[in-house]
């Protein structure tokens, strides 16, 4: 089945710094991918979608200013969380919306701890 | 997207079925119904989805009633690396739209 990579794993920053995470279709073309952030014990929610090509549609609320989406080709698409603060704390997962018999596939997630 | 409601947290002791229930009752007649789970600090894992008909994979089988209101997803012979978060989605299918979480089931399998 199709795979999504994402990477790093997990990160630990301090805080005013800025953190890059991958996400990358390893067997498929994506034209379409979706950023998540997940906080301790709930559930997912979307922050944006990311389109190959043209500008990432934000969610109402997520500061666009700071996290920057960039999906320069059909593999990969990375999020960049600008000076980033304690709050920013987070589990922050990525989906690629080429779908494989109409199912969508998600990376592994990022664990990212702000000090 | 149709609104899925979930038991919050259910548990099953090992080598037996879980069967966790999901009601859709809004559902509209072209939207799937898609079973994620997330074992946890990893990212969310397909396990089947289904429009109308029953469909069972390699990992699990899923119920819809005739009237798609509700499914049930079965396991069954849960272990213990089945413990997860469990997530229904109602939802289209298509490449370029993105799936909304509810709060899901945590289902917890007992050795």
């Amino acid at each position: 089945g199709a795979v999504v990579s994402q990477h790093p794993s997990w990160v630990i920053c301090k805080s005013g710094t800025s953190v890059k995470i991958e996400c990358r279709s390893l067997d498929f073309q994506a034209t379409t991918m979706f950023w998540y952030r997940q906080f301790p014990k709930q559930s997912l929610m979307l922050m944006a979608t990311s389109n190959e090509g043209s500008k990432a549609t934000y969610e109402q609320g997520v500061e666009k200013d700071k996290f920057l989406i960039n999906h320069a080709s059909l593999t990969l698409s990375t999020l960049t969380v600008t000076s980033a603060h304690p709050e920013d704390s987070s589990f922050y997962i990525c989906s690629a919306g080429a779908w494989e018999n109409e199912k969508l596939f998600f990376g592994s997630g990022t664990q990212l701890s702000v000090l | 997207d149709a609104k899925t409601t979930q038991p919050p947290s259910m548990d099953c002791a090992e080598g037996r079925a879980a069967n966790l229930p999901c009601n859709h009752s809004t559902i509209s007649g072209n939207e799937y119904v898609y079973w994620y789970r997330q074992i946890h600090s990893q990212g969310p894992q397909y396990i089947i989805h289904g429009l109308k008909n029953n469909e069972t994979n390699e990992m699990a089988s899923l119920i819809i009633t005739e009237d798609r209101k509700s499914s049930t997803l079965i396991l069954p012979h849960a272990t213990l690396r089945d413990t997860a978060v469990y997530y229904c989605i109602a939802d289209l299918s298509g490449s370029a739209r993105q799936l909304t979480f509810g709060s899901g089931t945590q289902l917890t399998v007992l050795p």
